[in-house]
């Protein structure tokens, strides 16, 4: 059973970056796509963006500018940074498995709690 | 770029049928994908491809996908049902996924 487990800091100041990792169990990262999604408190959710095993990424528009992705094949991770960060940044952040390009996330993680305050 | 329109809540009695909708333009020429969100849990599919139902959700979700809405239909609608929906599409203009607002289901 694939699992997905995201770990980072749960707090982070204001115009810092933002970290997270999210570790795949259970099998490999490699011929899938990975997304990271996030939902602050009482609302919905956004998509961020993916980064597929080859090291291609898709970010959200809105969000492009602060945003970079990497993966790392080796430990079966893949990470998310967003920068110069405010507090409309808080909220649960999700990593997520796609099968391919247009495919829905069948695994995602439990989620993490990053609240961006000084 | 492309937006998902949901209702902010629909109100069902159990045993009936909840449908809950999602408006996008031309979103019948699109892949819809709803997820199913409890509170304090993670999201789970519960419809892919429009219709497509994964192992372990009941026959009573269904998805329909035509013109300008798509809709999720939950048939003889029980308490554990009560969550989030959201709906899902990938947009081809702009290559990112796109979640509608959600809609919460309350079963009377």
């Amino acid at each position: 059973q694939v699992q997905l487990q995201e770990s980072g800091p749960g707090l982070v100041k204001p115009s810092e970056t933002l970290s997270l990792t999210c570790t795949v169990s259970g099998g490999s990262i490699s011929s899938y796509y990975w997304s990271w999604i996030r939902q602050p408190a009482g609302k919905g959710l956004e998509w961020i963006g993916r980064i597929y095993t080859s090291g291609s990424t898709n970010y959200n528009p809105s969000l492009k500018s602060r945003v970079t992705m990497s993966v790392d094949t080796s430990k079966n991770q893949f990470s998310l940074k967003l920068s110069s960060v405010t507090a409309a940044d808080t909220a649960v952040y999700y990593c997520a498995r796609g099968l391919s390009s247009g495919s829905y996330q069948d695994y995602w993680g439990q989620g993490t709690l990053v609240t961006v305050s000084s | 770029s492309y937006v998902l329109t949901q209702p902010p809540s629909v109100s069902v009695a159990p045993g009936k049928t909840a449908r809950i909708t999602c408006g996008g333009n031309n979103i019948g020429s699109k892949s819809v994908h709803w997820y199913q969100q409890k509170p304090g849990q993670a999201p789970v599919l519960v419809i892919y491809y429009d219709s497509d139902r994964p192992s372990g959700i009941p026959e009573r979700f269904s998805g329909s996908n035509s013109g300008n809405t798509a809709t999720l239909t939950i048939s003889r609608v029980e308490a554990g049902d009560e969550a989030d929906y959201y709906c899902q599409v990938w947009d081809s203009s702009s290559d990112s996924w796109v979640f509608g607002g959600g809609t919460k289901l309350t079963v009377l």
